[in-house]
Formats: C-alpha cells, sequence, structure tokens
C-alpha cells in the first residue's frame, strides 16, 4: 500500500462547478500537510498548507482529518487555469522528508 | 522568492556513462532533496542532505550518489547511467523546519540511451 494514496483522476468539469479531492495517509506520524499543483512537465508549486483548524485560500479550502488520516482539497468556482494535477503531500515524522501521492488530475472545461 | 535552479533542462546520455545533475539554491536553505518522477509513480525521494556534507538515503538511492560540498550546492551522481534511470529529476530545498514546504527547481528531464 502507498503512503500516500490519491484518486488519479481525471476529474473533467465545467467552470464554474466546485469539485473536492481527498488524500488518505497511512503513517499516522505524519506531522505536517500541503497541497501542491503541477503543470504539465512543470515543477510542483506549493498551493496551501493544510491545518487541522482547516483553511482557506480564496477559492481553495483545505481539510485534515487526523483521526481518518485524509487530507481534502475543495476548489469553488472552477476556472480554466485551475487545470493541473493536484498533489497531495504528507511530512513524515520529524524527518523533513516530504512524501507525495501520485497526484490527482482536474481537467476544467469551458 | 527562493530560486532552485538546475543546471540542465534536457540531458541525453548513453548507457555506463556518469552523469551529474547539479542543483544550486540561493536562500540558505538546510535542507536539499533530490526526487525523480516518473508516470503512475509520483514523485520518489533519492536522497536528500540536512548539512553541509551531510546526506541520507531516500526511499529508492539505489545507482544513485550524492554529493554537497558547499550549503547551496547539491549534486545527484548516477554512477553508471542505465536505461531505467530516464526519467525526470527535481530537486528541492526548503528551511530545516519542512513547514513551509519545498521550493523545487524547474526539473531535468534525462534521457538515457
Amino acid at each position: 500500500r502507498k503512503e500516500v494514496e490519491q484518486d488519479p483522476g481525471p476529474f473533467n468539469v465545467p467552470e464554474g462547478a466546485t469539485v473536492a479531492f481527498n488524500c488518505t495517509y497511512s503513517n499516522s506520524a505524519s506531522q505536517s500537510f500541503f497541497w501542491y499543483r503541477q503543470d504539465c512537465r512543470k515543477e510542483p508549486k506549493l498551493l496551501m498548507s493544510v491545518y487541522s483548524s482547516g483553511n482557506e485560500d480564496g477559492r481553495f479550502t483545505a481539510q485534515l482529518n487526523r483521526a481518518s488520516q485524509y487530507i481534502s482539497l475543495l476548489i469553488r468556482d472552477s476556472k480554466l487555469s485551475d487545470s493541473a494535477t493536484y498533489l497531495c503531500v504528507v511530512i513524515r515524522d520529524s524527518s523533513y522528508k516530504l512524501i507525495f501521492g501520485s497526484g490527482t488530475r482536474l481537467l476544467v472545461r469551458p | 522568492d527562493v530560486k532552485v535552479t538546475q543546471s540542465s533542462r534536457y540531458l541525453v546520455k548513453r548507457t555506463g556513462e556518469k552523469v551529474f545533475l547539479e542543483c544550486v539554491q540561493d536562500m540558505d536553505h538546510e535542507n536539499m532533496f533530490w526526487y525523480r518522477q516518473d508516470p503512475g509513480l509520483g514523485l520518489r525521494l533519492i536522497y536528500f542532505s540536512y548539512d553541509v556534507k551531510m546526506k541520507e538515503k531516500g526511499d529508492i538511492p539505489e545507482g544513485y550518489s550524492v554529493s554537497r560540498e558547499k550549503k547551496e550546492r547539491f549534486s545527484l551522481i548516477l554512477e553508471s547511467a542505465s536505461t531505467n534511470q530516464t526519467s525526470m529529476y527535481l530537486c528541492a530545498s526548503s528551511l530545516w523546519t519542512g513547514s513551509y514546504g519545498y521550493t523545487f527547481g524547474s526539473g531535468t528531464r534525462l534521457t538515457v540511451v
């Protein structure tokens, strides 16, 4: 079993739709959580950190459920420019090593 | 903004060659990392370093070595390149806490023929 698992998608949604991605992690000692965005043939870029209390950044909302060991990302009012692969990332215990999910691909159509 | 620069965007090397991938960061970050990214497998950690001359194996270190002689530079070495090392290689750096996430270089697409 992979340490961080995501639905690979693709999620194909119309502009303006709300879309949610989930991610599960297996190591209960994981301490820090992130969502990264990766455009085709580009490097991953930090989208947002994920906090236990949940956090919001504009149209993006991230949630963490430690008890169930899953992380979610909600995108409201999808834009064409949101089309990308979204990577769920955890830091394993105190090692400062990022562990990546394989990513969920989002396609937003006109 | 932190800048992480990888020396080559594309490389083509022959089987058996020794290959050096260079990475430089300009924000005095303690931690540096080398990942490879393959379709369906995601990003996998090869090696990382949390200080000059310090290194630790990641999840897939076989066939690779690293060097960190200066804080800003972290080199990945393929001792004898093989076709299964054809991949996208991504370097990243972070503050020692890691809690602010990592910054990645733009990647080196290596093809071994």
